[in-house]
C-alpha cells in the first residue's frame, strides 16, 4: 500500500497568515493526489484534485502543487472558516490511501 | 448535483454484522461509482472499496476482503455496505461518497457504527 505522510500534524496560525501543508507519498504517484477539508462532525470536502486543480466553488486562496512524491497545499490568507483538518489522498493505485491529517488551529 | 442520505447510527456487539444504506437522489444513480470510506475516532479516513451501481461490480480493499459486501438496489437508488465479524476497532463513522475523476465529490452525512460488548 502507498503510505501518505503529512506534516505538520497540527499547526497554530492567525487569521491572515499564509499556511503551507506538505504531503509525501511512499512512492511515485504522478499527480494522482487530492486534498480535502474536514470540519468537526462533517464529511470531508474536496478542495483540490489532480494535485493542483481546484474543485469548482473552492476559494482561490487555496492552491495545490507537486508531483511524484512531494505535494503541498497552501492557503494564501487564512480566514476564520479555514480552521479545520486537511487530508491528502492518493488515487494512483488501490487501495486509495489518506494522510493522517493536519489540524489547523487558531493561535 | 447528488444528495446521499445514509441510515442511522448502529450499536453492535463483537462478532455481529452491520448493514448501512446510502440512498442517492438528484442525479442518475448508475452514473458514478459509489465508494465507502470509514473514519475511526481521531483518525484519518480509510478507503474500504467501491461498487459500480450500473453493473454491480465491486472492488474491495484487501484489508476487508472476506468481511465486507457492497451491494445496490437500483430500483430505489440505494447502495449498501455490510461488514461482518465486527471487532471493537471497527467502531467508526462510515461514509458513502461518489467518485468523479478519481476524487470524492459528494458525501453522505455519515453513519456511526459502535462495536461494544
Amino acid at each position: 500500500d502507498i503510505q501518505m505522510t503529512q506534516s505538520p500534524s497540527s499547526l497554530s496560525a492567525s487569521v491572515g497568515d499564509r499556511v503551507t501543508i506538505t504531503c509525501r507519498a511512499s512512492q511515485n504517484i504522478n499527480t494522482y493526489l487530492n486534498w480535502y477539508q474536514q470540519t468537526p462532525g462533517k464529511a470531508p470536502q474536496i478542495l483540490i484534485h489532480d494535485a493542483s486543480m481546484m474543485q469548482g466553488g473552492v476559494p482561490s486562496r487555496f492552491s495545490g502543487s507537486g508531483s511524484g512524491t512531494y505535494f503541498t497545499l497552501t492557503i494564501s490568507t487564512l480566514l476564520p472558516e479555514d480552521f479545520a483538518t486537511y487530508y491528502c489522498q492518493q488515487c494512483y493505485s488501490y487501495p486509495w490511501t489518506f494522510g493522517q491529517g493536519t489540524k489547523v488551529e487558531i493561535k | 448535483q447528488v444528495q446521499l442520505v445514509q441510515s442511522g447510527a448502529e450499536v453492535k456487539k463483537p462478532g455481529a454484522s452491520v448493514k448501512v444504506s446510502c440512498k442517492a437522489s438528484g442525479d442518475t444513480f448508475s452514473g458514478y461509482y459509489i465508494h465507502w470510506v470509514r473514519q475511526a475516532p481521531g483518525q484519518g479516513p480509510e478507503w474500504m472499496g467501491w461498487i459500480n451501481p450500473n453493473s454491480g461490480d465491486t472492488n474491495y480493499a484487501q484489508k476487508f476482503q472476506g468481511r465486507v459486501t457492497m451491494t445496490r438496489d437500483t430500483s430505489i437508488s440505494t447502495a449498501y455496505i455490510e461488514l461482518s465479524r465486527l471487532r471493537s476497532d471497527d467502531t467508526a463513522v462510515y461514509y458513502c461518497t461518489t467518485e468523479s475523476s478519481r476524487s470524492f465529490d459528494y458525501w453522505g452525512q455519515g453513519t456511526l457504527v459502535t462495536v461494544s460488548s
